[in-house]
């Protein structure tokens, strides 16, 4: 399965600020997700990116907040706008297990732990 | 909305016993269903997928779905303390399509020495 190297591993921002996480994976991908994990809580899935397309957002995920660039087929970015303590999580980048889609389940990067004071 | 529901635990079981966790889901059209396995701190790890009635069996690690009850089952035999961990069942948004996963909130297994 694909290896994902994702990056910051961790940070700490003021409030109002923003952070841009890198997520770069050894093989192309065609979709490249990016899920978030609030403390104590299960991943929910912020969008989904497409290379050469806008990013498609789940409900309550909205661009202006979380602007997503996927400039090749093996990397993505994610980015925390104007972050707020409610910002703090684990914010995870995933691609296909395989070229077999599905069936082949999906991997996870090792995460960003940000925390926002 | 797809739903996915877990009991959330903590599941504790003796050493070298069957651990048995449960996980149910809202939407018949979902065809495939993936168990991950995440330690405290680092990022969830597939362990075992299924889409087809019945059992599959990898290891240690058995999963089990009934499509008709809408339920997906993860059995971990002879279970060992490197077992614990939280236990995570997705679901595809689509049902069988490249899209990302719903997950449950997670069954958190203790294995007791």
């Amino acid at each position: 399965s694909a290896v994902i190297s994702q990056k910051p591993s961790r940070d700490i921002c003021q409030r109002g600020t923003s952070l841009t996480i890198q997520c770069q994976v050894d093989s192309q991908v065609t979709m490249m997700f990016w899920y978030r994990q609030q403390p104590g809580q299960s991943l929910t899935l912020i969008a989904t990116a497409n290379q050469g397309s806008e990013a498609t957002y789940e409900s309550g995920f909205v661009i202006d907040k979380f602007p997503i660039s996927r400039p090749n087929l093996t990397f993505s970015t994610l980015t925390v706008s104007n972050m707020s303590p409610e910002d703090s999580s684990i914010y995870l980048c995933s691609v296909e297990g395989s070229e077999a889609k599905t069936l082949y389940g999906y991997t996870f990067g090792s995460g960003t732990r940000l925390t926002v004071v | 909305q797809k739903e996915v529901e877990q009991n959330s635990g903590p599941l504790s079981v003796p050493e070298g016993a069957i651990a048995s966790l449960n996980c149910t889901y809202s939407d018949r059209g979902s065809q495939s269903f993936f168990w991950y396995r995440q330690y405290s701190g680092k990022s969830p790890e597939l362990i075992m997928f299924i889409y087809s009635n019945g059992d599959k069996e990898d290891g240690r690690f058995t999963a089990q779905l009934n499509k008709a009850s809408q339920y997906v089952s993860l059995l971990i035999r002879d279970s060992q303390p490197s077992d614990s961990a939280t236990y995570l069942c997705a679901v595809p948004y689509s049902g069988g399509g490249a899209d990302g996963l719903t997950f449950g909130k997670g069954t958190h297994l203790i294995i007791q020495p």
